[in-house]
């Protein structure tokens, strides 16, 4: 059974809209969120990531929103530019976990 | 610093061969990670090690065996190649401390391996 559902393979996105990326998990253990951008033909690399002592973060043009009632984590890319254009995977751990969980991922499309 | 790095980038075997990946990583990092990336299946992990000597079964184990004789160094081996053993294996590696980033973990650019 899956802990971290990412329920939207694709997305598309007009260059300067926003993006959101949605991911839902189970377990209310989790306590630290990441998400992970991914280039074809290149290993996932870190984006932004969240404690469970907060409700959101944000790092330049990336916003992470966590709803931990609903098990609710989101990605906002503001505006969204050809260039991020890529798989973006969120992943979770509990209490310090040496293992990260990750979802199937999403790909992000965005279009001139 | 280079980083995470793999070794090889591609690799095409036949049904029953062996081979080895290699995993090297100069940040000093503590655990390391192998998993493997499917169409429509996200990023599975294989085994992870904690420390020099150590490893540790993840999701999908079977058919494979790793070794972390060197901290900077993680071997993950398929003894007997199969078919759905097909598949883009990544790297990684974390630290251990420094608040809460220290979940972040640092992947190599992967070793895409077909098994005919």
């Amino acid at each position: 059974d899956q802990q971290v559902k990412q329920n939207s393979p694709s997305l598309s996105v007009q260059e300067g809209r926003i993006s959101i990326l949605n991911c839902d998990y189970t377990n209310s253990m989790f306590d630290y969120f990441l998400w992970y951008k991914k280039y074809p033909a290149e290993g996932p690399t870190f984006l932004i990531s969240i404690s469970s002592i907060k409700d959101k973060n944000e790092d330049g043009r990336f916003t992470v929103f966590l709803n931990k009632s609903a098990k609710h984590l989101s990605l906002h890319i503001v505006p969204s530019q050809p260039g991020d254009s890529a798989v973006y995977f969120c992943a979770t751990s509990q209490g310090g976990s040496e293992k990260l969980v990750f979802g199937k991922g999403t790909k992000l499309t965005v279009n001139p | 610093n280079a980083g995470v790095t793999q070794t090889p980038k591609f690799r095409v075997l036949k049904t029953g061969q062996s081979m080895t990946l290699l995993c090297a990583q100069d940040m000093n990092h503590e655990y390391m990670y192998w998993y493997r990336q499917d169409p429509g299946m996200g990023l599975r992990l294989i085994h992870y090690s904690v420390g020099e000597g150590t490893t540790a079964k993840g999701e999908v184990p079977d058919g494979y065996n790793v070794s972390r004789l060197k901290k900077q160094n993680f071997l993950l081996g398929l003894e007997s190649a199969a078919p759905s053993q097909t598949s883009v294996y990544f790297c990684a590696s974390r630290r251990t401390s420094g608040g809460y980033s220290y979940n972040e973990q640092f992947f190599g650019p992967g070793t895409r391996l077909t098994v005919l």
